[in-house]
């Protein structure tokens, strides 16, 4: 079975610009949380969407947006890019919305804000 | 405010040796802890959990212990393989936080032939 799955694997932008990151989940998981993981440090928790509605938020500003399917994949949008954007972003899946399930990243997107 | 946090950011340990992870968190409602393996330009890989209603858990070659009194997580891997050099997350999830997880910095270890 195909791991959880995102694209573009790289991807360089501008600051000022808009980027749309997607991720693709295990086959029946229905949740899919976002992580920006900027060099040198953990994961810090961006979004949590299960069963196509939001289920947590981050400290993260409201230039960073998010949206899952029905099919349960899912988009992350981050508007007017800044340079402390780049990082590496993340996705999880998991088939419990409620925290008490294993959670499964993807590979990441590396972007990066030029 | 709360965190999930490592005591060393490096190990070094000869090949075939146990290696010791720990990790610290303040959050005293985490009833839920899991650690990643983390290689160089991949996602974290997950390794193994554990629940607060538990103190030990075993995997393979994979050791957690989970001491709440002190709020105190370990991982404890057996007969050290070259493979198993990653940087090492703990990260924590609390009752009602979703599937939201706090990670620490990590721990990169390196295993020496």
């Amino acid at each position: 079975d195909a791991g959880v799955t995102q694209s573009p694997t790289h991807l360089i932008k501008t600051r000022g610009q808009h980027v749309t990151l997607r991720c693709s989940p295990i086959s029946g998981h229905k949740s899919v949380s976002w992580y920006q993981q900027v060099l040198g440090q953990g994961p810090q928790f961006i979004f949590q969407y299960y069963e196509k509605e939001e289920r947590g938020r981050g400290n993260f500003p409201d230039r960073f947006s998010a949206r899952q399917f029905p099919n349960y994949s899912s988009e992350l949008n981050v508007n007017a890019l800044l340079l402390g954007d780049s990082a590496l972003y993340l996705c999880a899946s998991s088939h419990s919305g409620t925290g008490l399930g294993e959670q499964y990243f993807g590979p990441g997107t590396r972007l990066t804000v030029t | 405010g709360e965190s999930v946090g490592l005591h060393l950011p490096t190990l070094s340990v000869q090949e075939g040796d146990n290696s010791i992870i720990n990790c610290a968190y303040s959050n005293s409602a985490s009833d839920y802890f899991i650690w990643y393996k983390q290689e160089s330009g991949k996602g974290p890989q997950f390794i193994i959990d554990i629940r607060s209603n538990m103190d030990k858990r075993q995997g393979q070659r994979v050791t957690v212990l989970l001491n709440k009194t002190v709020k105190h997580l370990s991982l404890q891997i057996a007969a050290t393989q070259p493979g198993d050099s990653a940087v090492y997350f703990c990260a924590e999830n609390s009752r009602g936080g979703g599937n939201k997880l706090t990670f620490g910095t990590g721990t990169q270890l390196k295993v020496e032939l």
